[in-house]
This record gives C-alpha cells, structure tokens and sequence, in this order.
C-alpha cells in the first residue's frame, strides 16, 4: 500500500542554520511529490513539488528538495532557515493517474533565535 | 478568485446539532477535496468531487457526515448530530489537474 513517511515530529534548529525534513515514501510507480507548509492557523501552503525531470526542485521561500529513487526519499532543504520559518511541514504523494494525495503526518519546526 | 476560501473560518457548536461548513474553490477548479485535521495529526481524506459528482466517498467516517457541490463549484460539507470527536480543523482544497491549493480551514469545536 502507498504511504508516506515523516520520521521526525519535531525539530528545533538555530536561526541561520540549515535545515533537512526528511520523507520517505511507499509506492511502485514514480510518485508526483509535494511539500506543504502549514503556519498557525493556516491552511496549507504549496512549496514545490516534483512530477518529472531534475530531481533538485526548487520551490518558494528559498527551499529546494531532491527525489531520491534508489531511497524512496524527497527530503526538504533549506540553508540558511529564518524565524518565520517556524511551522509544520507535510509531505505529501500524488497517485498519477488519479486523484488522491497521501499525507505524511508533519514535522513541527521550531526556529530559535 | 484569487484563492481557496472557507468559511466560518471558525465554528463552536453544540454536541447534538448540525454544521455546515463552506468551501469556495479557486475559479476554474474541477476538482474539489475535504481534508479533516485532528489535533496533532495529519490530513484524513475525506471526499473528492470531479465537478458535480463525489466519485470517492469513501473518508467520510460515518453517514453523519455528507457533502455536496453544486454549479461545479461551491461546496458545503455537512455535518449532522454533531460529536465531540469531530472537533478539528476541517481543510478545502481545489485543483485544476495534479496540484491541490488549500483554503484556510474552518476549526469546528464540539462542545
């Protein structure tokens, strides 16, 4: 069955310190991968996402993420993270050819100053 | 419209009775999904609509709960005898093909 996962719940990182989220998926196809970003109180955010082609994606705010077929992997990446930052981040796996999405379960980021 | 819009963007009831909770797609959108998210968790599917039709009804998580979009575009998530444990945050999102873009959410609180 296809899943996602996020193993961290929770990181905490200085501000200007880079930043990895990491996310693992579970499915037999090339997947459509996305990452989310929800703020307090927020729906969630697009910051990119990956269907096809170059496996370094970049998206908004400065973050990039790289598709890892050999590890079922999209990590997130930021290098230098600012407070606003601070939020939950989700990611998530398109089935081609349909319509669902399966979510990760977040990381919560906490951005001390 | 220039995005996905929800409303009320809050909603306290009483156990017992009925909500109902609007979604506005972004205009243009064919596709329309309910997302419910519980404190801590992440997002459950609930219902999908293509246009008009609801071909997936199959994260509703009970027949308490019901949805519908009408003009192919407005929808309303519905409800009924409402329980503590459907408080949470409940998330719209549309999409034209492959990407979903998200309303702010309506946070329903069950008293």
């Amino acid at each position: 069955a296809q899943s996602v996962t996020q193993p961290d719940i929770h990181i905490t990182v200085s501000e200007g310190a880079s930043l990895e989220l990491r996310c693992n998926y579970s499915y037999g196809a090339t997947p459509y991968l996305f990452w989310y970003v929800q703020s307090p109180g927020q729906g969630l955010q697009l910051l990119l996402k990956y269907f096809s082609g170059d496996t370094l994606v970049q998206g908004i705010k400065g973050f990039e993420a790289e598709f890892k077929r050999s590890q079922s992997s999209f990590n997130l990446r930021k290098p230098s993270v600012h407070w606003s930052d601070a939020a939950e981040y989700f990611c998530a796996v398109g089935i081609s050819g349909t319509y669902k999405y399966i979510f990760g379960t977040g990381t919560r980021l906490k951005v001390l100053a | 419209g220039a995005g996905v819009s929800q409303s009320p963007s809050n909603k306290v009831t009483e156990k017992g009775k009925d909500v109902e909770l609007r979604c506005d797609p972004i205009s243009g959108h064919t596709a329309l999904y309910w997302y419910r998210q519980s404190l801590g968790q992440g997002l459950e599917f609930l219902i999908y609509f293509q246009g008009n039709s609801a071909p997936d009804k199959s994260g509703l998580p009970s027949d308490r709960f019901s949805a519908e979009r009408t003009g192919g575009s407005v929808s309303t998530l519905t409800i009924q005898r409402t329980q503590q444990e459907d408080s949470a945050v409940y998330l719209c999102a549309s999409a034209l093909t492959d990407t979903q873009y998200f309303g702010p959410g309506t946070r329903l609180t069950v008293l």
